[in-house]
């Protein structure tokens, strides 16, 4: 079975702070996808990248950075959270080719 | 903008009925479509995928495809109340790997 797993399921943070949020897979997939989700908006792609060190930018990009250094792991980065970051943020992996992604659990980040 | 389409709902169905949940797509282009699963506080979980015209069945799920009219639908057999979940559909292209996923429709099955 693929495994996705994300450092937190909940986070609570201050408006200004720094946010790490890491994604592993155990799959040797090649892509990794970042979203967040908010009710009546989707699944919305924040940066996804196909192999260690690319990195491209989805839908949203700004106000997020990422960083894959290793094939397994891909993390988000919010700069200088804000409250309107305050989402469920999830990760996905998947191979190339026509198979589709695997989630992780979410983490649901409040920025306060 | 490529875009996927689906009914919000929620979608109410008796127990023991066909659910029967569908999708329209705008990207000529795409050629993998999915159905993905969604419990509440829950992440997104892959149940079909399909890539040709026709239908795919897995157990009680059958996915159908109709790429002229650009229309994708899963139907669920012998509806139960833990099918009752968010079920969205997302569509990729083979030029990349990015996948596009509507915002899903509310299934409710009635006990």
């Amino acid at each position: 079975d693929v495994k996705v797993t994300q450092s937190s399921r909940y986070l609570v943070k201050r408006t200004g702070e720094k946010v790490f949020l890491e994604c592993v897979q155990d799959m040797d997939h090649e892509n990794m996808f970042w979203y967040r989700q908010d009710p009546g908006l989707g699944l919305r792609l924040i940066y996804f990248s196909y192999d260690v060190k690319m990195k491209e930018k989805g839908d949203i990009p700004e106000g997020y950075s990422v960083s894959r250094e290793k094939k397994e792991r891909f993390s988000l980065i919010l700069e200088s959270a804000s409250t309107n970051q305050t989402s469920m943020y999830l990760c996905a992996s998947s191979p190339p080719d026509r198979v589709g992604q695997y989630f992780g659990p979410g983490t649901r980040l409040t920025v306060t | 903008q490529k875009e996927v389409e689906q009914n919000s709902g929620p979608l109410s169905v008796p127990e023991g009925a066909i659910a029967s949940l569908n999708c329209t797509y705008s990207d000529r282009g795409s050629q993998s479509f999915f159905w993905y699963r969604q419990y509440s506080g829950k992440s997104p979980e892959l149940i079909m995928f399909i890539y040709s015209n026709g239908d795919k069945e897995d157990g009680r799920f059958t996915a159908q495809l109709n790429k002229a009219s650009q229309y994708v639908s899963l139907l669920i057999r012998d509806s139960q109340p833990s099918d009752s979940a968010t079920y969205l559909c997302a569509v990729k292209e083979n030029r990349d790997d990015k996948i596009i996923f509507g915002k899903g429709t509310r299934l409710h099955i009635l006990p």
